[in-house]
């Protein structure tokens, strides 16, 4: 079955550029779907990074477009998501996430990510 | 830009008893945009409801999504033990592309 796994670190300094990545394993990215990046800080609820087709198309949320990469990599079934110039505000459990029609119907397992100096 | 109010915030039922969540949107929403998802402590959040309407994979029939326009409603039938979570809504499709609700905690009485 389809499986996702968030990798990164876990412990970001202030200013500095977040970088993760999602392995998918079960599928292959290059057939199709989108592909997106969730956030929830610590107590709050949940916030749309951005989405990704096999294509290199993208989504953004305004609020972030500024900062934030979303990449694919077809090659090693893979996609990433980077944030620049993070803060504590960025502080957060990231998950990856699968989109199926009109919804994330599949999700990582989250990673947490602390700003911390 | 769309945005999810959800209510009530937090519900304190038994188990048993029924339930009903509200999803109210500040535009209209294509009922085959809206989803609502289930999240336990310290876990991913799991999809429960997509279209509205249609139940995700392995969701019992229990739960079940109604609505059109700027108000959804999940509603659980008679309450388990595991369905003691938060539950969240989410748009697709308007922009920005994805929103998702505050959130209402559903907890035991």
């Amino acid at each position: 079955q389809v499986q996702l796994q968030e990798s990164g670190p876990g412990l970001v300094k202030p200013s500095e550029t977040l970088s993760l990545t999602c392995a998918v394993s079960g599928y292959s990215i290059s057939s199709g779907y989108y592909w997106g990046w969730i956030r929830q800080p610590p107590g709050k609820g949940l916030e749309w990074i951005g989405n990704i087709y096999r294509s290199g198309s993208t989504y953004y949320n305004p609020s972030l477009k500024s900062r934030v990469t979303i990449s694919v990599d077809t090659s090693r079934n893979q996609f990433s998501l980077k944030l620049s110039s993070v803060t504590a505000a960025d502080t957060a459990v990231y998950y990856c996430a699968k989109v199926g029609g009109a919804a994330f119907d599949l999700w990582g397992q989250g990673t947490v990510v602390t700003v911390s100096s | 830009e769309i945005v999810l109010t959800q209510s009530p915030g937090t519900l304190s039922l038994s188990p048993g008893e029924r339930a009903t969540l509200s999803c109210r949107a500040s535009q209209s929403v294509n009922s085959i945009y809206l989803a609502w998802y289930q999240q336990k402590p310290g876990q991913a959040p799991r999809l429960v409801i997509y279209g509205a309407s249609s139940r995700a994979t392995g969701i019992p029939d229990r739960f079940s999504g109604s609505g059109s326009g700027t108000d959804f409603t999940l509603t659980i039938s008679r309450l388990e033990p595991e369905d003691f979570a938060v539950y969240y809504c989410q748009q697709y499709g308007s922009s920005p592309l994805v929103t998702f609700g505050q959130g209402t905690k559903l907890e035991i009485k």
